[in-house]
Parts: structure tokens; sequence; C-alpha cells
């Protein structure tokens, strides 16, 4: 059971856009930080947004981040079937379990 | 570039200890910044954060499973390293070595991963 839930699933066409939610609360989202990561199939996560909103260099401006109270969203548009992979959403959780904590992750398939 | 590499054994009997090690190059540990760090993939594919370690060697470990991780690091080689003792079937999973940014104000906090290794699969088994 992860600490921040996410959409098991979501889906869209080549060229349309997509949004995937990841959900916390007042310990995690609420007061930090949020990444996402892509994962390709067979590959590591690789670093898409951080801080909410900010692409690493290399990350093309299609992928976009924001968030508001306990709940972040990945944008993605103008779809590519190179896309289709797993996101993950990453964030440090200030409770008396404090830690880095990740939620459970999104396939997305590009139709 | 900064790269990352994990090595270690693949089998680990249960009750044993887990023990990995991951290389740095292209950049040096003891520059200091950054929080290096474990993370494994259950095969199902959730993620969970394990801990992480400072070059000076200031450790913070993951709550549920701080009475069995250790992490250390040695900057002469440029590498450090993640134990897990204990194991049982539920710890097969593939484990990553990853460079950790983090910052704290004490009223918000910033922990991201923007480099990883390629990650290695450990099985628990007899």
């Amino acid at each position: 059971q992860s600490v921040l839930t996410q959409p098991p699933s979501v889906s869209a066409a080549p060229g349309q856009k997509v949004t995937i939610s990841c959900s916390g609360s007042s310990s995690n989202i609420g007061i930090n930080y949020v990444s996402w990561y892509q994962q390709l199939p067979g590959t590591a996560p690789k670093l898409l947004i951080y801080d909410n909103n900010k692409r690493p260099s290399g990350i093309p401006d299609r992928f976009s981040g924001s968030k508001s109270g306990t709940s972040a969203t990945l944008g993605i548009t103008g779809l590519q079937t190179g896309d289709e992979a797993d996101y993950y959403c990453g964030t440090w959780d200030s409770s008396l379990s404090a830690g880095g904590v990740f939620g459970g992750g999104t396939k997305l398939t590009v139709l | 570039q900064v790269q990352l590499q994990e090595s270690g054994p693949g089998l680990v009997k249960p009750s044993q200890t887990l023990s990995l090690t991951c290389t740095v190059s292209g950049g040096s540990i003891s520059s200091g910044g950054y929080y290096w760090s474990w993370i494994r993939q259950y095969p199902g594919k959730g993620l969970e954060w394990l801990g992480y370690i400072y070059y000076s060697g200031s450790t913070y470990y993951n709550p549920s499973l701080k009475s069995r991780v250790t992490i250390s690091v040695d900057t002469s080689k440029n590498h450090f390293s993640l134990k897990l003792s204990s194991v049982t079937a539920a710890d097969t999973a593939v484990f990553y070595c990853a460079r950790g940014n983090y910052a704290s104000s004490g009223y918000w906090a910033q922990y991201y991963f923007d480099y990883w290794g390629q990650g290695t699969l450990v099985t628990v088994s007899s």
C-alpha cells in the first residue's frame, strides 16, 4: 500500500493530452515538493519533474507538473508511442514516520 | 555525466543479510551536496525508499525498515553500500541506488532523485 495514491492506468491516443493524478496528505504533498519519474519497460526510473513543476535539462516541455493542496498532477501533451511507460510521483513525508515516499505508479497506454 | 552501478549477489538465502554496493562515476561522493540513496521495486512494481547517506556518514532510514537496514559510504572508493538483514522472500525486489537531492527549511522539504543506477534483481530463496 503506497503512501501516495495514483490511478493504476490511463490511456489516450497519439497527439492527445493526458493527466496523471497523485493524491497525498498534509504531511507530504501538502507541504513538500513533488517529483515525477518515467519508467520505460525494463529500465530504471528517470526524473521528469522536480520541485512540483521544474523540468531537468533534456526533458521536453510536453511534460508539465502542478500541485494544489494535497494533490499533484503530471500532464503530457502531444502524446507519442514512446511515452508509453509507468509514471511515479514522489515526495518527502514529514510525519512521525518521515522519509521518502512514492505513489503506486500509473501505466500510460498510448492507443 | 554521473553514473551509478549496483553490484552484489543476485540470490540470498532467507534469514541472511543482503549486501549491495553502488559505485559512482563521473562525480565524487565526497564533494557533498547530495544524499546517496537506496530504493527498491517489488515485482508488482511499487517503489519503496530504503534510506540515504551523506558523504560525512550521516544516515537516515525508512522507519519501517530501520532495524534491518544499514547504509555505509567509502569515499576513497567512491561507493556506498546497503545491508539488509534477516531477509525473507518478501524482500525479493530490484534494488536501485540513486543520487538524492534533499533540502529542508523546517516548513517544507524537497527530495528527488536525478540519477539512478540500472538496478539489480535480488531474489531471496533457499
